[in-house]
């Protein structure tokens, strides 16, 4: 079946623009996670949506950084008045609650770059 | 202590060794462990879970052991196409779907 899915694969932006980062998760996985991972360095997480909601958004890093989930599907990461420090690749993952492992699957990413 | 630490490598092998990777926690309350493979510039791919009893699949067997806090991936006859980065994920013990995550092993099998 259809694995997830994230768009644009690359975002080239200027510092200062906002942008918006779009995640599609594997039909019927009800949990959506977006992670961070910048070059050289580990997965980062930034939050966690269960349904529509967003019990965990622990992780964004400032409040330039907004997320929001409709129809219990797809995602969109905003991030406001973007800065270099943002440059990285934005993952996004899915699982089905209700096993026990909690097993994510990732998307391909967007490689965002700020310049 | 890092919650989640991984020997970052390299680690450099031949085609047919059999090369051993281990991961520590922190956190005694977590639950839930898994093992990743992430190829250059492409997406964490889950590679196996790992279960109390340890498990096997295939080539790639996986033990957890709970009393010294580490989880471990074991290769054995390994190939050029192993070559990538291994990550190990462990779930924040106060919830079961928050993962951290370590930084990886690099593994290159030379042939």
């Amino acid at each position: 079946g259809a694995g997830v899915s994230q768009s644009p694969s690359n975002k080239v932006t200027e510092k200062g623009k906002d942008v918006e980062l779009r995640c599609d998760p594997i039909s019927g996985h009800t949990a959506l996670y977006w992670y961070r991972q910048s070059l050289g360095q580990g997965l980062e997480f930034l939050i966690y949506f269960q349904g529509n909601s967003a019990p965990d958004k622990s992780g964004l890093p400032s409040d330039r950084f907004s997320a929001e989930r409709t129809g219990g599907s797809v995602s969109t990461l905003t991030i406001q008045r973007t800065q270099q420090e943002d440059s990285a690749v934005y993952l996004c993952a899915s699982s089905r609650p209700g096993l026990a492992t909690y097993e994510q699957y990732f998307g391909p990413g967007t490689r965002l770059t700020v310049t | 202590r890092k919650e989640v630490e991984q020997d970052p490598g390299p680690f450099n092998v031949p085609e047919g060794a059999t090369v051993a990777f281990n991961c520590t926690y922190s956190n005694s309350a977590s639950q839930s462990f898994f093992w990743y493979r992430q190829d250059c510039r492409k997406e964490p791919k889950l590679l196996m879970s790992v279960y109390s009893s340890g498990n096997e699949d295939g080539r790639f067997t996986a033990q957890l052991n709970r009393a010294s806090q580490y989880i471990s991936l074991l290769i054995r006859d390994s190939k050029l196409s192993d070559s990538a980065t291994y990550l190990c994920a462990v779930n924040s013990g106060g919830s079961n779907y928050k993962l951290t995550f370590g930084k990886g092993t690099l593994l290159t099998v030379n042939p």
